[in-house]
């Protein structure tokens, strides 16, 4: 299976700004995750969108999907020196029990 | 991490010796997975199991063997046929037949001496 594209591959901002980052998949999905990983640890699930939704809310966690771009973008609201970790997002194709994951956006937040 | 455990934290071993990472979940999950991450990259499938007694190859499962004898265990055999070894690996759970959330342990880093 063809892994997504996270874009870009590394964000630094300040504390106190908006981070977006963007990923593209290649096939029709089910859904499509995002994940986040402190480094040398294992992964925390952020928020699921599913393939009939278009935005997606959670705390400061916005999610949309854009099925006939096949991309989705997660943005994080007032960054907080906290949120500097690796995100990666899984789509999980039509038909498979499988996520595929993306090589992941590292952001850093400056305090 | 969750009610996922993983262990040894770190592994080193010698070339030419298999090696098993053990993955225990309490999670009542039906569905295990394990990955292999390189650095800088993302995660690629290495073998799965939707219910014991069962697990599927992924995308990267040459040099490496699974098994699934109960619901809370799915350990991860490195087999002296795996050529490059040194990775993280990381172990999942989720519900059986359905893609949505994924929980993870926290991870074994194998080094190859």
């Amino acid at each position: 299976s063809q892994q997504g594209e996270e874009d870009p591959q590394a964000l630094s901002i300040q504390e106190g700004e908006n981070a977006t980052m963007n990923c593209s998949y290649k096939t029709s999905i089910n859904n499509l995750q995002w994940y986040r990983q402190n480094s040398g640890r294992g992964l925390v699930h952020l928020i699921l969108i599913r393939s009939n939704e278009r935005e997606k809310h959670s705390g400061r966690l916005r999610v949309t999907l854009d099925t006939s771009k096949k991309s989705s973008s997660l943005l994080i609201t007032a960054s907080r020196a906290a949120d500097t970790a690796s995100y990666f997002c899984a789509s999980s194709d039509a038909g498979s029990y499988q996520l595929t994951f993306g090589k992941g956006t590292k952001l850093s937040v400056i305090p | 991490d969750g009610g996922i455990t993983q262990s040894p934290k770190y592994l080193f071993r010698k070339e030419g010796q298999n090696v098993t990472l053990s993955c225990e979940q309490n999670l009542n999950h039906d569905a295990m997975y394990w990955y292999r991450q390189d650095p800088g990259q993302g995660l690629r499938l290495i073998y799965y199991s939707q219910i014991v007694n069962d697990f599927q190859k992924g995308d990267i499962a040459e040099g490496y063997s699974v098994s699934r004898e109960k619901k809370e265990s799915f350990p991860l055999t490195v087999t002296s046929a795996q050529k490059n070894p040194t990775a993280f690996y990381l172990c999942a759970s989720g519900t059986s037949g359905s893609t949505d959330t994924q929980y993870f342990g926290p991870g074994t880093r194998l080094t190859v001496l």
